[in-house]
């Protein structure tokens, strides 16, 4: 399968633990995403990188919150002292430079803060 | 700002019969319209785009979605159903300052039954 990957599927932590999760984006595009979805809503935009640039960050990303893209390929979100509310689905997508609007969505990782 | 609304939280339709999911939009400038679907325990999947050009928009698994500027409306529609038919869908839009940036709606949950 060569589609956007997600690493854990799920991942269940105690408050105040820090978490990461991985992110294999379709090997030839550029571009990443990081989205979170919360039971009965639509997904809603973290952040993006262009190759190893993040380009924009959300609002709800707070401090505690940190996505990197090392070498441009896969990319890591970090929650450091997780808390309740931080429960959710966190979904990676990725597209290419031209096709930006086609963002092609990884499974999820679902967080689930205790 | 941006912003799409799905006013239907479950639709329900009987297998072969007709299907409309609706989605409202409120853009500024040039409407970036989109449909995801998205299926229990997998990633979202994109079924089809507006960006301009015929109001009818053809998309994956025999969708269709119909642009409606006076009514500001992108309603998804299916001909004749079918129970694999049966996932939560979301309207989108491009963001109107971030073109990388997609806003969800809420989800409109379609049930087909047999």
């Amino acid at each position: 399968d060569t589609g956007v990957s997600q690493d854990p599927r799920h991942k269940i932590t105690k408050r105040g633990q820090n978490v990461t999760f991985r992110c294999d984006p379709i090997s030839e595009h550029n571009r990443l995403y990081w989205y979170r979805q919360t039971l009965g809503q639509g997904p809603e935009f973290l952040t993006y990188f262009q190759n190893e640039a993040q380009l924009e960050k959300s609002r709800l990303l707070s401090d505690r919150f940190s996505a990197e893209r090392p070498k441009g390929s896969f990319s890591t979100l970090e929650i450091q002292r997780t808390e309740q509310g931080d429960s959710a689905m966190y979904l990676c997508a990725s597209s290419t430079d031209r096709a930006y609007n086609e963002q092609f969505f990884g499974p999820g990782t679902r967080l689930t803060v205790l | 700002a941006q912003s799409v609304a799905q006013p239907e939280d479950q639709v329900n339709v009987a297998e072969g019969n007709p299907l409309t999911v609706k989605c409202t939009y409120s853009v500024s400038g040039n409407p970036y319209l989109f449909w995801y679907v998205q299926y229990p325990n997998r990633g979202l999947q994109f079924l089809l785009k507006y960006i301009t050009g015929d109001n009818l928009v053809k998309g994956s698994y025999g969708f269709e979605a119909e642009f409606n500027k006076s009514q500001t409306s992108f309603h998804l529609k299916k001909p004749s159903a079918l129970v694999s038919d049966s996932a939560l869908y979301f309207c989108a839009v491009r963001d109107g300052y971030s073109a990388s940036k997609i806003i969800f709606g809420s989800g409109t949950r379609l049930s087909i039954r047999p």
